[in-house]
Parts: structure tokens; sequence; C-alpha cells
């Protein structure tokens, strides 16, 4: 059985930073891609960033609302994906979550989720 | 960027059919999928390129797909598919993903 889980979520102060983990199990982290989202209270879901997989480079893309502040990476060998979140500000504040990214035909589906951290920043 | 919209809300009364729209330019020309999410839960795919669906998700659940809208249809509609709806599509030109700004479906 697949299954993403979260954590490293909490009560952080604006300007602080934070770490989130994304560990997976049931597949093989390997050959997928892992995208973190985020939903702030009442609101629809934002992609937040994506790391590709090791044949495609590993490399990263990051939403604007966070690029330069938050980092994505992976670690294949212990199956966890990574956020770190630096210069956290107010409107950060959201559930987070990981999911699997699935190459198609053409696009990319979102298969997997884990159920959320949740991330609160306030003074 | 590429927009998606949907509808904010929409009723349907049990046993009816629910058809939440997602529009885009062209829309027909990717692939869209659809998620469903209950309150405080994580994002389930329920359908995907257009009209397939995963393992496990109702055969009331269907999807289509032509010019500038997308449908995802609920049949005999229950209390339990009460939730937020999000269409999503990949935009080829900034790879990147786009979301719809999800649909809340209540049952009465």
């Amino acid at each position: 059985e697949v299954q993403l889980v979260e954590s490293g979520g909490g009560l952080v102060q604006p300007g602080r930073s934070l770490r989130l983990s994304c560990r997976v199990s049931g597949y093989s982290f390997g050959d997928y891609g892992v995208s973190w989202f985020r939903q702030a209270p009442g609101k629809g879901l934002e992609w937040v960033a994506f790391i590709r997989r090791k044949a495609d480079g590993t490399t990263t893309e990051h939403a604007a609302s966070v690029k330069g502040r938050f980092t994505i990476s992976r670690d294949d060998s212990e199956n966890t994906a990574y956020l770190q979140m630096n210069s956290l500000k107010t409107e950060d504040t959201a559930l987070y979550f990981c999911s699997r990214r699935v190459r198609g035909a053409g696009s990319y589906i979102f298969d997997h989720w884990g159920h959320g951290t949740l991330v609160t920043v306030s003074s | 960027s590429y927009v998606l919209t949907q509808p904010h809300s929409l009723s349907v009364a049990p046993g009816k059919t629910a058809r939440i729209t997602c529009g885009g330019l062209n829309i027909g020309s990717y692939s869209v999928h659809w998620y469903q999410q209950k309150p405080g839960q994580a994002p389930v795919l329920v359908i995907y390129y257009d009209s397939d669906r995963p393992s496990g998700i109702p055969e009331r659940f269907s999807g289509s797909n032509s010019a500038n809208t997308a449908t995802l249809s609920i049949s005999r509609v229950e209390a339990g598919d009460e939730a937020d709806y999000f269409c999503q599509v990949w935009d080829r030109n900034s790879d990147l993903p786009v979301f719809g700004g999800g649909t809340k479906l209540t049952v009465l």
C-alpha cells in the first residue's frame, strides 16, 4: 500500500525556519517525483514545489510565492522528501501536503497524497 | 499562465446527477484530472486523463472534456459525495501544474 506521511509542522514565529518531511512507503521512491502543496484555512489547493526523480536529474521547481525562501529536496536512501522553509511569513500558514507525482502521456498526475502537516506562522 | 475556472459551489439533491465544470481556453487539448477533498482530509484522485477512474473509485464518477470545458459527473449522488472538487491540468508552456479554484458540492 502506498503511503506518504508528513511531519515537522508546528507553530513558528515570522522570520523563522521550519523543515517538513515526507516519508513514503509501499513503492520505489526513487522512481517518482514528489510534490508539496499547501492549503490555507478555507482556501483551495496551492502547488508549492516539486522535485523530479534521479533519472530526470533531481531538478526542482518552486512556486513564485515561495521561491528563494523554500527549498525542496529528497533523500532516496531514506525514502524521504523535505521542504525547507525559511523566512516564514504569516501568509505561509497552511496545511502542507506531499504527493507522488506520476508521469503520464503529456501530463502528470498526483495520485497519492499524505494527510498533511499543519504549519502556523504567528508571533 | 494558464487559468482554470470552476464554479464556487453546487448543490444537488440525493439521487440526482452532479455536473461540476472546469473551464479553460481550449482545455479539450489538455488532459484533465479531478480530485475530491473532504474536510480535514487529503485530496483523492477520482478521475484522470479526462475520464479514467482509479481503482476503488465508484463507477458513478465519470468525466468528459471538450472544447473549453471539462466536466466531472457524479450520478446518483450520495451524502458521502459532499466535498470540494478540484480540476488540474499540466501547463505545457510553464511545465507546471495548474489547479482550478475548487467547487464545493453540497448534497441537499
